[in-house]
C-alpha cells in the first residue's frame, strides 16, 4: 500500500540556519503530495502541496519539489525563524478515487533556537 | 474562514466509559475524517465518511465507531474506553477529489486521557 517515510527527528537549528526535511513516498501512479505543519497546541494546517511531477509548492519561505524519479518531496527553507518551531508532516493522496484520503508520515519536530 | 470545530479540547474519562467526540465543519464538505495522533506513530486514520450516513473503516477502527447523521457533523464514539486509547484525536474535512490536490482541513484536536 501507499506509505510516506520521513527522516528521523527531532531537529534543532539556530535561527537563520538552512532547513531540509527529507520525505520519500511509495505509491502507484501519480499521487498528490503535501506538507502539513502543526504549531504547539494546534491542529494541522496545510503548508504547501504539489499535484504533479516537477511541481514546486511554496509558502511562508518553505519550498518542496515533487521528484517522481526519486519519489521524494523534501521540504526546504533558506533561513528558519523561531516561529517555525513546530511538527512537520509529509503526506500523500493517491490519484485514483474521488474521495481519496491522506496517508501521513510520522512527523518530525523542529526546534529553532534564537 | 474555513472552520472545523471539535467540541472538547481536553477530556479525562474512566476505563469502560462510553466517550463521544464531536466534530462540526462549516464548509459544506462531503468528506470527513477522524485520525489519532501518537508520538512516533504520526497520524493514523480511524474512520472516514464520504456522505451522510456513510462510513468506512480506516487503518485502526478497532474499539471505535462513528456517526454521521448530518452533513456538517461527524462523531467518534469509543464504546468502552481503554487506557490505550489515550491520545490526541483530530477531525478533518475535505471536498471530493482530494486525490487531485484539494486541501483537507483539520480541527484543533481533542486530547483524551483514559484513566
Amino acid at each position: 500500500g501507499d506509505s510516506v517515510t520521513q527522516m528521523e527527528g527531532p531537529v534543532t537549528l539556530s535561527e537563520e540556519a538552512f532547513l531540509t526535511i527529507n520525505c520519500t513516498y511509495t505509491a502507484t501512479g501519480y499521487p498528490s503530495l503535501f506538507w502539513y505543519v502543526q504549531y504547539p497546541g494546534e491542529g494541522l494546517q496545510l503548508l504547501l502541496k504539489a499535484t504533479k511531477a516537477d511541481d514546486k509548492g511554496s509558502n511562508k519561505g518553505f519550498e518542496a519539489t515533487y521528484r517522481k524519479e526519486t519519489t521524494s518531496f523534501h521540504l526546504e527553507k533558506g533561513s528558519v525563524q523561531v516561529s517555525d518551531s513546530a511538527v512537520y508532516f509529509c503526506a500523500l493522496s493517491p490519484t485514483t478515487g474521488a474521495n481519496s484520503k491522506l496517508t501521513f508520515g510520522k512527523g518530525i519536530t523542529l526546534s529553532v533556537r534564537p | 474562514d474555513v472552520k472545523v470545530t471539535q467540541s472538547s479540547r481536553y477530556l479525562v474519562k474512566r476505563t469502560g466509559e462510553k466517550v463521544f467526540l464531536e466534530c462540526v465543519q462549516d464548509m459544506d464538505h462531503e468528506n470527513m475524517f477522524w485520525y489519532r495522533q501518537d508520538p512516533g506513530l504520526g497520524l493514523r486514520l480511524i474512520y472516514f465518511s464520504y456522505d451522510v450516513k456513510m462510513k468506512e473503516k480506516g487503518d485502526i477502527p478497532e474499539g471505535y465507531s462513528v456517526s454521521r447523521e448530518k452533513k456538517e457533523r461527524f462523531s467518534l464514539i469509543l464504546e468502552s474506553a481503554s487506557t490505550n486509547q489515550t491520545s490526541m484525536y483530530l477531525c478533518a474535512s475535505s471536498s471530493p477529489g482530494q486525490g487531485f490536490g484539494n486541501t483537507i482541513y483539520f480541527g484543533e484536536g481533542s486530547w483524551l486521557t483514559v484513566v
